[in-house]
Formats: structure tokens, C-alpha cells, sequence
């Protein structure tokens, strides 16, 4: 069935260090995907999405790339800090039946630690 | 400040009883959402409204009920039904359901954690 998934569940990195996040997506008829954080006890918060038709976009110290041949998505953050330490999540917009309504899936989650 | 309350953070439940989660929003939303998020998962969608009156299952909705009276409200009861009800949930909303960038990114509440003895 349609899904989404991270290929690493952890990641631990130095303060300073660039992190690179990685989710994989299944439906091709997805048309656009957002990264969450959640830190430990709080709900998720929006990071940055990124419509089917474009390949990379950029925020405050993080990139999304999108790679839709190989239905790859990931997430960079450039000179991670303690602050970033967290559970990020992928989520992809899919369309609900044939009609013009959506949902967001979400994939299982990174653990972020980021080492001071 | 405009964004979504839920409550009670913390809940601790017999078994068999129901229980109630609150969730309110002040961003003038349409669309609302119930998540379950179990630890090492990822979020899964209970029940979601598009509008007042009209809600609908989603991947997980055995066990729960719903109810949208209030565009502000969409409470979630966990009843007696669900078999391993306890988890962290979370109620979302977003300006409507439909798609396209924008449309659907959802805010999140606090999140209520439901702890079955």
C-alpha cells in the first residue's frame, strides 16, 4: 500500500555538523510534502514543504530536496544545534479516493540528538 | 495567539471506561484532525472533519467517536471499544482539507497523553 518511511530512525551529530534526514515515499500522485519537528512531549511544528514540481527549496538553515525519480526526500539542516534535537517526521499529502480532498501520512520519525 | 488547545495533558483511565479529549482552536479553521502517535511511530489518523456536522474514519477509527457541533471544537471520545487505547494524541486543524501547498499543513495542539491502568 502507499506509505512513507524515514531510512534512518536515529541520527546523532555534532553541534556545528551539517544533518541530513532522509524519508522515501510511495504514491507518485502525491502533490507536495512537508517536514514536522517534534520535540520530546509537544505536538509537531511545520518546518518546510515542497510543492511535486520543484526540486529543492530552502528556509532559515534548512534545505528540502525532492527527488521524485527515485521518490526520495530529504531534509538538510546546515550547523545543527542543541536546539534542533528532535523527532522530524515527513509527511505526504495524498489525495483521498477520487475526489478533491486530502491527507497528510506521516512516516515513523528521526530521532535527532545533536551533541553539544 | 491563535492556535489549539488540548486538553487535559495527562489522563489516566480504568479500563472500561470512556474517556474524553478535549480540542479547540481559535485559527478559524475548517478542517480538524485526531492523530494517535504510538512511541517509534509515526502519526495516524483517527477521525478528521472537513466542516461543521460532517466528519469521517480514518486509518484507525475503531474504538473512537467524534463529534464537530462547533467549527472551534472537535472533541474525541475513547471508548470502552479500543483495545490498547493508551498513546499520546494529537489534534490538528488547517484551513481546509483540500490540497495543493498551504492548503493542508496542518498546526498541532500540545497533545493529551492517555494512560489505560
Amino acid at each position: 500500500g502507499e506509505s512513507v518511511g524515514l531510512h534512518l530512525p536515529t541520527l546523532s551529530v555534532q553541534e556545528g555538523d551539517n544533518s541530513i534526514i532522509n524519508c522515501a515515499y510511495s504514491n507518485s500522485a502525491s502533490d507536495y510534502f512537508i517536514w514536522y519537528k517534534q520535540e520530546s512531549g509537544k505536538g509537531p511544528q511545520f518546518i518546510i514543504d515542497i510543492r511535486s514540481n520543484m526540486d529543492k527549496r530552502q528556509g532559515q538553515r534548512v534545505t528540502v530536496l525532492l527527488n521524485k525519480t527515485v521518490k526520495h526526500l530529504s531534509l538538510q539542516i546546515a550547523a545543527t544545534q542543541p536546539g534542533d534535537s528532535a523527532v522530524y517526521f515527513c509527511a505526504e499529502n495524498q489525495r483521498l479516493g477520487g475526489g478533491s480532498n486530502y491527507k497528510l501520512t506521516f512516516g515513523k520519525g528521526t530521532l535527532l540528538t545533536v551533541n553539544p | 495567539d491563535g492556535g489549539i488547545t488540548q486538553s487535559p495533558k495527562y489522563l489516566f483511565r480504568k479500563e472500561g471506561q470512556n474517556v474524553t479529549l478535549s480540542c479547540e482552536q481559535n485559527l478559524n479553521h475548517d478542517a480538524m484532525y485526531w492523530y494517535r502517535q504510538d512511541p517509534g511511530q509515526g502519526l495516524r489518523l483517527i477521525y478528521y472533519s472537513q466542516i461543521v456536522n460532517d466528519f469521517q474514519k480514518g486509518d484507525i477509527a475503531e474504538g473512537y467517536s467524534v463529534s464537530r457541533e462547533k467549527k472551534e471544537s472537535f472533541p474525541l471520545t475513547v471508548t470502552s471499544a479500543q483495545k490498547n487505547p493508551t498513546a499520546f494524541y494529537l489534534c490538528a486543524s488547517s484551513i481546509y482539507l483540500a490540497g495543493g501547498r498551504g492548503a493542508n499543513v496542518l498546526t498541532f495542539g500540545a497533545g493529551s497523553r492517555l494512560t489505560v491502568l
